[in-house]
């Protein structure tokens, strides 16, 4: 069974970081894309980074250009975004989720999804 | 507001059938790239329920169904049923600038 597991999440003041984890299994993690997703509690998908199979290709939402960062370890199947200089309107549920259709980040569909992990950044 | 447009809300009775639209422009569905759809229950992640237009993943009901023409798309549900009641967003990439994966701002759907 394809599985994603995302970790890190929580309360965090403005301005401060965040590292998110999505481990992955049941699949060969290193020959799929992976992005991250976000919705605001009660608000609708937005995308927030993608990244290509060998990390050579990412894409960033304008919203976290330059604050967001996503990498990825393919020895331990393991996906993650470095959220630095946080805003209250970062504050979501952030899915990590499984690329389909091609190598690189852009232009496939996702699935599967994770359950998602909270982050509330409120001082 | 969402790159891609769907109707905020859309209802019908059991058996009945429903359709809800994602409107988008030049850069993006007009441009041909794929539409992708998900319904996201209560409380829940969202799940695949068409991939590239008109395809279903394995084990989502022929009930539903996609479509698309020019710079919209459409996800039509047949035979309604109270477990249908969710969210469902639609799902395309934009070319504009240096290009990302956008969303429809989601259509709530009801049944009555």
């Amino acid at each position: 069974e394809v599985l994603l597991v995302e970790s890190g999440g929580g309360l965090v003041q403005p301005g401060r970081s965040l590292r998110l984890s999505c481990a992955a299994s049941g699949f060969s993690f290193e020959d799929y894309a992976m992005h991250w997703v976000r919705q605001a509690p009660g608000k609708g998908l937005e995308w927030v980074s993608g990244i290509s199979l060998n990390s050579n290709s990412i894409g960033y939402a304008d919203s976290v250009k330059g604050r967001f960062t996503i990498s990825r370890d393919n020895a331990k199947k393991s996906l993650f975004l470095q959220m630095n200089s946080l805003r209250a309107e970062d504050t979501a549920f952030y899915y990590c989720a499984k690329n389909m259709m091609g190598s690189s980040w852009y232009r496939g569909y996702f699935d599967p999804w994770g359950q998602g992990i909270l982050v509330t950044v409120s001082s | 507001q969402s790159v891609l447009t769907q109707p905020p809300s859309v209802s019908g009775a059991p058996g009945q059938r429903v359709t809800i639209s994602c409107t988008g422009s030049s850069s993006n569905i007009g441009a041909g790239y794929d539409v992708h759809w998900y319904q996201q229950l209560p409380g829940t992640a969202p799940k695949l329920l068409i991939f590239r237009n008109n395809n279903r993943p394995s084990g989502v009901p022929d009930r539903f169904s996609g479509s698309h023409s020019g710079a919209s798309a459409t996800l039509a549900i047949s035979g309604l049923q109270a477990e249908d009641e969710a969210d469902y967003y639609c799902h395309s990439y934009d070319n504009y600038l240096s290009g990302s994966e956008v969303f429809g701002g989601g259509t709530r759907l009801t049944v009555l």
